[in-house]
């Protein structure tokens, strides 16, 4: 069965510090994709990044980047020069070949100034 | 406006009661799903629908019940509400279409409180 691991609860980091989420997941599909979303406060779900199995490259996207191990079946999601509005509940998530899409547990990030 | 709105934003109700929890979406996007999310468990699947007369049970379906009236609604219904399905609920939308980076499209969610 499909699974996706979040093994960080909750992590403070410093203000302007880098900071890495970590994800691991499970499939026996050759085609998935990755992805990580950011949930502040208020509620509502912002997509960050995406990572295809077939990628070659790790994604960035300004201030995110996505850290993909394939062989270690690790997507860890790095935030450089944190900020204090980076403080949210981050999950990753992974879509299969049927696009049905599971998510982890979530890391709570609290950045302090 | 939103393009996937979710009404009600908030509801509490009382234990055996039925609820109906609405979505519906201006994207024009085939596939719907309903998450429910707790508090350390992150967000679990619990039905799915990739068109109309395609519905799908998530991993945690027992309990709830859907109905795909249109491409652009989706509803989910507690027919005999239980406490522990207090939580926060969201529906999403997605377009296979527009390549497997894209990702899903949520609602602001649900705020369910059964008492």
């Amino acid at each position: 069965a499909q699974k996706i691991t979040q093994t960080q609860p909750g992590m403070f980091v410093q203000e302007k510090e880098a900071v890495t989420l970590d994800c691991t997941y499970d499939t026996s599909d050759p085609s998935y994709g990755l992805f990580w979303y950011k949930q502040p406060s208020s509620g509502e779900m912002i997509f960050l990044i995406y990572q295809g199995s077939y990628d070659q490259q790790n994604a960035t996207e300004g201030r995110y980047s996505l850290n993909f191990q394939k062989a270690r079946k690790s997507a860890n999601l790095v935030i450089s020069a944190s900020q204090l509005g980076d403080s949210a509940m981050y999950f990753c998530a992974m879509r299969d070949v049927n696009d049905k899409i599971i998510f982890g547990k979530g890391t709570r990030l609290h950045i302090l100034p | 406006d939103a393009d996937v709105t979710q009404t009600p934003r908030n509801r509490i109700t009382k234990t055996g009661k039925r609820i109906m929890l609405e979505c519906s979406q201006t994207k024009g996007h085939d596939r719907m799903y309903w998450y429910r999310q707790d508090p350390g468990l992150g967000l679990r699947l619990i039905y799915y629908s990739f068109d109309v007369k395609d519905i799908n049970k998530g991993e945690i379906s027992d309990g709830y019940s859907v109905s795909r009236q249109a491409q652009a609604k989706f509803s989910l219904s507690l027919e005999s509400a239980i406490p522990n399905q207090t939580a926060l609920y969201f529906c999403a939308t997605s377009d296979p279409r527009q390549g497997s980076s894209q990702p899903q499209h949520f609602g602001d969610g649900t705020r369910l409180s059964i008492l």
